[in-house]
C-alpha cells in the first residue's frame, strides 16, 4: 500500500506558484520522499527527491516538515505544460527499491 | 536516444495469443524495472532485475508473466495466453546503481496493450 496521501485535484493559474501538499505520517528514518509526475500518455517523470532538508533544482522545490511528516512539492511558475498527475512517494530502498505508487494529485493548470 | 525506450509503442493482440513487450534501458544502468499501469491507477511494481539477475518478481499477476534480462541490458516483458484483464499500459524503468534510495528511476512511455 501507498505510504502516502495526496488530494486528488488541484487547480492553479498558469503563472502562479503551484503548492501539491503530501502526507507521509508513518514515513521511516531512512526513507526518502521522491516526486514524479505523469503528463497524458507519457511515463512518470522524474521530478525531485529529499531525505529531510528542503531541496530544489531546475523544476521545483520540495519543502519537508521537520517531523518528516508532510511535504510539498513547489512548482515556483506554473505553465500549461505542467498539467499533469503528480504522484508523492516514499521510498525506503532495501533489496528491490521499488516504487509504489498511489492515485497522485491531477494539477491542473489554467490560462 | 539517452532515455528509456519500449517498443512496441501500442500492442493489439487477441485473447489467448502471446506477446512481448521490450525495454531498452539507460546505458549503464544496473537496475531495471517493470511496472503495469491500469486505466485511471498509478502504476504497479511487477519486477527487478539487478544486471541480470532477476531479484524479485512478486508482483507479476500470474505465471503467464514472465521477464528476463540475459545480458543484463535489453529486457523482454512476455505475457502467454492473454486474457482481457491483462489490458494495461506497462512501463519499464531503469536507475544507475543496484539499490539506493538516492538512485532515481527514469521511465519510459511505455507500451499500451489491447487484449479483444
Amino acid at each position: 500500500d501507498a505510504k502516502t496521501t495526496q488530494p486528488p485535484s488541484m487547480d492553479c493559474a498558469e503563472g502562479r506558484a503551484a503548492n501539491l501538499p503530501c502526507n507521509h505520517s508513518t514515513i521511516s528514518g531512512n526513507e526518502y520522499v521522491y516526486w514524479y509526475r505523469q503528463i497524458h500518455s507519457q511515463g512518470p517523470q522524474y521530478i525531485i527527491h529529499g531525505l529531510k532538508n528542503n531541496e530544489t533544482n531546475e523544476m521545483a522545490s520540495l519543502i519537508i516538515t521537520e517531523d518528516r511528516k508532510s511535504s510539498t512539492l513547489i512548482l515556483p511558475h506554473a505553465t500549461l505544460r505542467d498539467t499533469a498527475v503528480y504522484y508523492c512517494i516514499v521510498r525506503a530502498g532495501g533489496v528491490t527499491d521499488k516504487l509504489i505508487f498511489g492515485t497522485g494529485t491531477r494539477l491542473q493548470v489554467f490560462p | 536516444g539517452a532515455g528509456v525506450s519500449q517498443s512496441p509503442r501500442y500492442k493489439v493482440a487477441k485473447r489467448g495469443q502471446d506477446v512481448a513487450l521490450r525495454c531498452d534501458p539507460i546505458s549503464g544502468h544496473v537496475s531495471l524495472f517493470w511496472y503495469q499501469q491500469a486505466l485511471g491507477q498509478g502504476p504497479e511494481f511487477l519486477t527487478y532485475f539487478q544486471n541480470e539477475a532477476q531479484l524479485d518478481k512478486s508482483g507479476l499477476p500470474s505465471d503467464r508473466f514472465f521477464a528476463e534480462r540475459p545480458e543484463g541490458s535489453v529486457s523482454t516483458l512476455k505475457i502467454q495466453r492473454t486474457q482481457q484483464e491483462d489490458s494495461a499500459v506497462y512501463l519499464c524503468a531503469s536507475s544507475l546503481a543496484g539499490t539506493g534510495a538516492r538512485q532515481p528511476q527514469h521511465f519510459g512511455d511505455g507500451t499500451r496493450l489491447s487484449i479483444l
